[in-house]
């Protein structure tokens, strides 16, 4: 099975733009988690999507939002971006089911400047 | 709330040596723990998770719900086990995972 995927990898925005970023999920895997990582702040949870609905949500401001469409593809959307936003964002796929391994994407490394 | 700490940001140790990552959470319920690694230029991968009871590339880690603790050892280092080290909690099946702030280990020849 092809792993997860995250497009694009590197992003460089300026304060106040607005970014979009995609994971598309392992085939046949209907959640998707997203998480921030930082050197200071290490993996902090953004939020989950299964089936379309998000599952779970983390404490981040309403500037970061996400979805997940029909076949599990998930984007998530950066508003009025800040400096302190520049980080690693990882997403990462899962069944859903109570096992429940997450499989995690490469990255993308977003900068603003 | 939950959490995950991870005391240590980093860990140095001689090849040989005996390693212990060390992992404490708070959880009022029974928590499902996690060891994930990152390797250089790697993704984020699962290394072990208590239910599972398992050694993993030599690593076990043991759930003390009375120290509230999920340390990962590993008798003898090795150079290929250096790597990023978080540890991680999920408080029930369908709820987020929370990560501590993570550890690198660095096994020197």
């Amino acid at each position: 099975k092809a792993g997860v995927t995250q497009t694009p990898r590197y992003l460089i925005k300026t304060r106040g733009q607005q970014v979009t970023l995609s994971c598309s999920p392992i085939s046949g895997h209907r959640s998707v988690s997203w998480y921030q990582q930082t050197p200071g702040q290490g993996l902090q949870f953004l939020f989950e999507y299964f089936s379309e609905t998000q599952r779970n949500k983390g404490n981040f401001p309403g500037r970061f939002s996400g979805r997940q469409f029909s076949n599990s593809r998930s984007e998530m959307n950066v508003s009025t971006l800040e400096l302190g936003d520049s980080a690693l964002y990882l997403c990462a796929s899962s069944s859903g089911t109570v096992l429940n391994e997450q499989f995690f994407g490469p990255g993308t490394r977003l900068t603003v400047l | 709330a939950q959490r995950v700490t991870q005391p240590e940001k980093l860990l140095s140790v001689f090849k040989g040596a005996p390693v212990e990552l060390k992992c404490n959470y708070s959880y009022s319920g029974s928590p499902e723990l996690f060891w994930y690694v990152q390797y250089s230029r790697q993704r984020l991968q699962l290394l072990l998770r208590h239910i599972s009871r398992e050694s993993i590339k030599g690593f076990t880690a043991d759930l003390n719900k009375g120290e509230t603790s999920f340390h990962l050892k590993k008798p003898f280092a090795q150079e290929e086990d250096s790597a990023m080290y978080y540890c991680a909690l999920r408080a029930g099946a369908n709820s987020k995972l929370t990560f501590g702030k993570g550890i690198t280990l660095s096994v020197r020849p």
